[in-house]
């Protein structure tokens, strides 16, 4: 079974701290995705990396960075956490080479304050 | 803008029964379609999918059926079961890893 593991399940910090979320998956996929869920608006792509060191913007980058030093480890980095990035952020992992599904870890509830 | 589209928030369905989910998408150039399945505190889990070369695709209680020319999907769950309560979400591909989300549609089903 894939496993996707994410580093906290709950986060509350204060508006503007440097904010990691941390995200390994077990499985040797290529492809690792960070989105954020909210209500009415479903999953939105924030970043995404294709192979180590490598990664590419989705819909909505403004305010954040990602980092992927190893192929198994895909980091979201918030500069400066604002309230408005208060927000589930689920991160997913994809073998890659026309491979569409998608595996998820259980996400990181994250509150700005 | 948002290429998917779930217009139906939520649904309430009596076990047993079908639950029919709906999804529309502007983009032409999706070719592969999937519904994911999240529970409360846990990641979204892959349930079905569909490539633009066929109009239904299979698996147990759970059947998707295509619609290209009317831009539309829908997930047929029979019977419907007090464990499938859940936010259901449509996905659309453009023959890349990119997947482009709905809003969802919270399921609910009555014993």
């Amino acid at each position: 079974d894939v496993k996707v593991t994410q580093s906290s399940r709950y986060l509350v910090k204060r508006t503007g701290e440097k904010v990691f979320l941390e995200c390994v998956q077990d499985m040797d996929h290529e492809n690792m995705f960070w989105y954020r869920q909210d209500p009415g608006l479903g999953l939105r792509l924030i970043y995404f990396s294709y192979d180590v060191k490598m990664k590419e913007k989705g819909d909505i980058p403004e305010g954040y960075s990602v980092s992927r030093e190893k192929k198994e480890r895909f980091s979201l980095i918030l500069e400066s956490a604002s309230t408005n990035q208060t927000s589930m952020y689920l991160c997913a992992s994809e073998p890659g080479q026309g491979f569409y599904e998608q595996y998820f870890g259980p996400g990181t509830r994250l509150t700005v304050t | 803008d948002q290429q998917v589209k779930q217009n139906s928030p939520s649904l309430s369905v009596q076990e047993g029964r079908i639950s029919i989910l709906n999804c529309d998408y502007t983009n032409s150039m999706f070719d592969y379609f999937l519904w994911y399945k999240k529970y409360p505190a846990e990641g979204p889990t892959f349930l079905i999918s569909i490539s633009s070369i066929k109009d239904k695709n299979e698996d147990g209680r759970f059947t998707v059926f295509l619609n290209k020319s009317a831009k539309h999907l829908s997930l047929h769950i029979v019977p419907s079961q007090p464990g499938d309560s859940a936010v259901y979400f449509c996905a659309a591909s453009v023959n890349d890893y990119k997947l482009s989300f709905g809003a969802g549609t919270t399921v609910t089903v009555r014993a």
